[in-house]
């Protein structure tokens, strides 16, 4: 069945810094992928977003990168801060049956001061 | 704030009870989708609603079931509660549920503990 990997399950950074979070899809007809952001005990937020006619797309501190033949998407958050830190999760919509999300299984992410 | 509501915050029940749980999209959004979240897991797909029919199931257990009411809003009903059941419950909504670009928007959650 579909599913979409995602690494690194944790990952900590200093402040400042870059962090990159990998996914990979396996359903080659998905188009549209997520990234949400979720801090404890809260719901999961929508960050950004790519559709697949587009290769990047950036929103200030956050870039998302898309590379189709290979399967893959990456979130790059850049100048980290300290409200960062949260768990981040990747999707991406699948058309087998119906449409939904398939939802990685998340990076939680620290940002050291 | 997404828009999408769910009730209640929190509940506290004992094995082999019934729950339900009440979920409201955001305005003008037909499908709502069921997310169970277990601690520190990620996100299971249980069942997708649009415009009161089923349209998706997940790996949604035969003790679940859900609906989806004339006025949009939708219901989770978990019965024979296990302790294993204990978890995060989000809803989400979408506009349609049908485009391949649909962004969801979740609601805060409810949380069960099942003791």
């Amino acid at each position: 069945g579909e599913n979409v990997e995602q690494h690194p399950s944790t990952l900590s950074v200093q402040e400042g810094d870059s962090a990159v979070i990998k996914c990979t899809y396996s359903d080659s007809a998905s188009n549209y992928f997520p990234w949400y952001k979720q801090e404890l005990g809260k719901r999961p937020q929508l960050i950004i977003d790519i559709r697949s006619n587009v290769g990047e797309k950036k929103d200030q501190r956050i870039a998302v990168t898309l590379n189709k033949t290979a399967k893959h998407f990456s979130l790059h958050i850049t100048e980290t801060q300290p409200e960062d830190s949260a768990v981040y999760f990747c999707a991406a919509s699948t058309t087998s049956g119906t449409y939904k999300y398939i939802f990685g299984t998340g990076t939680r992410l620290k940002v050291l001061a | 704030d997404s828009g999408v509501t769910q009730t209640p915050k929190h509940l506290i029940t004992a094995t082999g009870q019934r729950v339900t749980l009440r979920c409201s999209p955001r305005s003008g959004d037909l499908s709502v989708y069921w997310y169970q979240q277990s601690l520190d897991q990620g996100l299971q797909f249980l069942i997708q609603y649009y415009n009161g029919e089923e349209r998706a199931k997940g790996n949604i257990l035969e003790r679940f079931s859900a609906q989806q009411f004339p006025d949009l809003h939708s219901e989770l009903n978990l019965s024979s509660l296990e302790l294993g059941d204990s978890a995060l419950y989000f809803c989400a909504s979408s506009k349609s549920g049908q485009g391949y670009q649909e962004t969801q928007y979740f609601g805060p959650g409810t949380r069960l503990l099942v003791l």
